[in-house]
C-alpha cells in the first residue's frame, strides 16, 4: 500500500518551455503533498507544500510564479516549471501524507528535468 | 543556525560487517526522526521511524537510536551486504503531517 506514482520519470526539454509533473497518490488520500526539488549530491529541499482544493505554501527563495503547483484531488498534485532555464535542471520529487498521519511520508520515483 | 549533519558524505565497508551512519542536529526540536534509503535516480524510500520519546527501534538487519540531548541518532546495519549500498538519508519531523527536513545523505559502499 501507499504508492506514490510520479510521471514523466525523465524529461528533456527547450529553454523557454513549461514542463508539468504529475503526482498521483495511488491507493491513498494524500491528505498533503510535498515538493522537493535536489540536486547532485545535495539534501532534498522543499519547494512548496500542498493541500487538496487550497493554494501551495512556498518555501523561501522558491518563485511560485515560476513553479506553479496545483492539487485539484486527493490523490493528485502537479507541478509546472514555466519558461524554464538550464539553472532548473533538477531532481523533482513528490511526496505525501496519508490521513494516519504517522509522519512517514510516501514518496514518488522522482522527475529528472533537463533543460536544454 | 539550524543545521542537520550526516557525519560523512561515503562510507565503505566490507559485507558482513555492521555499518554506522549519524546524524546530528542542531537548533531543531524534532518529534521524530526517519531514515530513509535512496538510490541513484530514484526516490527515497522509508526505512525506519523513531520518536522523541524512543530511545530504539529494530527493524530486520536495521537499529536506529534517538538521543534528543545529544541531539544525535545512529543508524546501523548488521551483517551488511552489497545490496545495502545506497545513500542513506536522516530525516527531521518537527509535527506529523507537516514536511521532512533532510540531511545531505551518507553514501555506504558494501564491497564483498
Amino acid at each position: 500500500g501507499a504508492v506514490v506514482s510520479q510521471h514523466p520519470s525523465w524529461v528533456i526539454c527547450k529553454s523557454g518551455t513549461s514542463v508539468k509533473i504529475e503526482c498521483r497518490s495511488l491507493d491513498f488520500q494524500a491528505t498533503t503533498m510535498f515538493w522537493y526539488r535536489q540536486f547532485p549530491k545535495q539534501s532534498l529541499m522543499l519547494m512548496a507544500t500542498s493541500n487538496e482544493g487550497s493554494k501551495a505554501t512556498y518555501e523561501q527563495g522558491v518563485e511560485k510564479d515560476k513553479f506553479l503547483i496545483n492539487h485539484a484531488s486527493l490523490t493528485l498534485s502537479t507541478l509546472t516549471v514555466t519558461s524554464a532555464h538550464p539553472e532548473d535542471s533538477s531532481f523533482y520529487i513528490c511526496s505525501a501524507t496519508d490521513r494516519k498521519n504517522t509522519g512517514e511520508l510516501f514518496f514518488g520515483e522522482g522527475s529528472r528535468l533537463t533543460v536544454l | 543556525s539550524q543545521k542537520i549533519e550526516q557525519n560523512s558524505e561515503a562510507l565503505n565497508i566490507q559485507e558482513g560487517k555492521t555499518a554506522t551512519l549519524t546524524c546530528n542536529y542542531t537548533n531543531y526540536s524534532p518529534a521524530y526522526l526517519q531514515w530513509y534509503r535512496q538510490d541513484p535516480g530514484r526516490g527515497p524510500v522509508f526505512l525506519l521511524l523513531i520518536r522523541e520519546n524512543e530511545k530504539e527501534k529494530r527493524k530486520e538487519r536495521l537499529k536506529v537510536t534517538f538521543d534528543t540531548t545529544l541531539k544525535q541518532s545512529l543508524f546501523h546495519i548488521t551483517a551488511s551486504q552489497p545490496a545495502d549500498s545506497a545513500t542513506y538519508l536522516c530525516a527531521l519531523g518537527i509535527q506529523a503531517g507537516t514536511a521532512l527536513i533532510f540531511g545531505k545523505g551518507t553514501t555506504l559502499s558494501v564491497s564483498s
